[in-house]
C-alpha cells in the first residue's frame, strides 16, 4: 500500500517569493492534514481536511497561508508571501477517519516524507 | 504548561538494554496516545497508539498508559543501535478529535 506522497521534498526560495506544496493522501483516507516542524520541537497542526471540507484551520496563519482540498484527495498548501521564519519542514499526514473498519484505527495518522522549505 | 511534555533527554542506552520513554499530557479528557519514531531528517513514523489504561505490546515495544495519573510510557526492550532517534509522543484530546498535540520528542542513542 502506497504511503502518503508528498511534493517537492525541498524548496529553497527568497523572501517574499510564492511557494506550494502538494499532498495525495493514503488511498481511502478521509483525513487529510497540514502540519509545520521547525528543528527541535514535534510538528504543529496547520490545518486539518475532512473530505473537502476544513474542519480546523484556527492554526492558520490566514494571511499569507491558504489550502485546498479540492475533490477530497490530493490537498496544495500555498504561502505568499514567504517570510524568513517560514523555514521549516511541511508535513501532509492522512488518517482514515470516521469510515474506518477497524476499531481504534479511525484516528491513526501517518505523515509523508515533508518538505523542508529554506527561506532566503 | 504545555499540553504534552516528554523527558528531556538525550537518553543513552547500551545495545541489548531497556529504554524507557516517558510523556504526561495535561487534558484529563485526553482519549488516544501515540508514540512515533523519527529518524534524523526523516518524518515521525507512527509505532505505537494506545487508548485504554494498561500496557499494549508489540513486539520489543510496550506502551503504558495511565489516564489517573496522565502519563504515558513507551518501553523499548533489547534495543538496538537502530532504534536510535527521537521519539515523539502525541495526545489526541478529546475535545478537539483529530488535532495530535506533541511533545518536542526525546533523542535516543544506543551504542554497541
Amino acid at each position: 500500500e502506497a504511503g502518503v506522497v508528498q511534493s517537492p521534498r525541498y524548496k529553497i526560495i527568497e523572501k517574499k517569493q510564492p511557494v506550494a506544496f502538494w499532498c495525495n493522501p493514503i488511498s481511502g483516507h478521509n483525513t487529510l492534514y497540514w502540519y509545520l516542524q521547525n528543528l527541535g520541537q514535534g510538528p504543529e497542526l496547520l490545518i486539518r481536511y475532512e473530505n473537502e471540507e476544513a474542519v480546523d484551520d484556527s492554526q492558520l496563519p490566514k494571511d499569507r497561508f491558504s489550502a485546498e482540498r479540492l475533490k477530497g484527495v490530493d490537498s496544495t498548501l500555498k504561502i505568499q508571501p514567504a517570510e524568513l521564519g517560514d523555514s521549516a519542514v511541511y508535513l501532509c499526514a492522512s488518517s482514515a477517519g470516521q469510515g474506518a473498519s477497524k476499531r481504534g484505527s479511525y484516528n491513526e495518522q501517518f505523515f509523508g516524507p515533508g518538505t523542508r522549505l529554506t527561506v532566503l | 504548561q504545555k499540553e504534552v511534555e516528554q523527558n528531556s533527554g538525550p537518553l543513552s542506552v547500551p545495545e541489548g538494554a531497556i529504554a524507557s520513554l516517558n510523556c504526561t499530557y495535561s487534558d484529563r479528557v485526553s482519549q488516544s496516545f501515540f508514540w512515533y519514531r523519527q529518524y534524523s531528517g526523516k518524518s515521525p513514523e507512527l509505532i505505537m497508539s494506545i487508548y485504554s489504561n494498561g500496557d499494549k505490546e508489540d513486539g520489543r515495544f510496550t506502551a503504558q498508559l495511565n489516564k489517573a495519573s496522565q502519563y504515558v510510557s513507551l518501553l523499548i526492550r533489547d534495543s538496538q543501535p537502530s532504534d536510535s532517534a527521537t521519539y515523539l509522543c502525541a495526545v489526541d484530546r478529546g475535545s478537539t478529535l483529530g488535532r495530535l498535540y506533541f511533545g518536542r520528542g526525546t533523542q535516543l542513542t544506543v551504542w554497541p
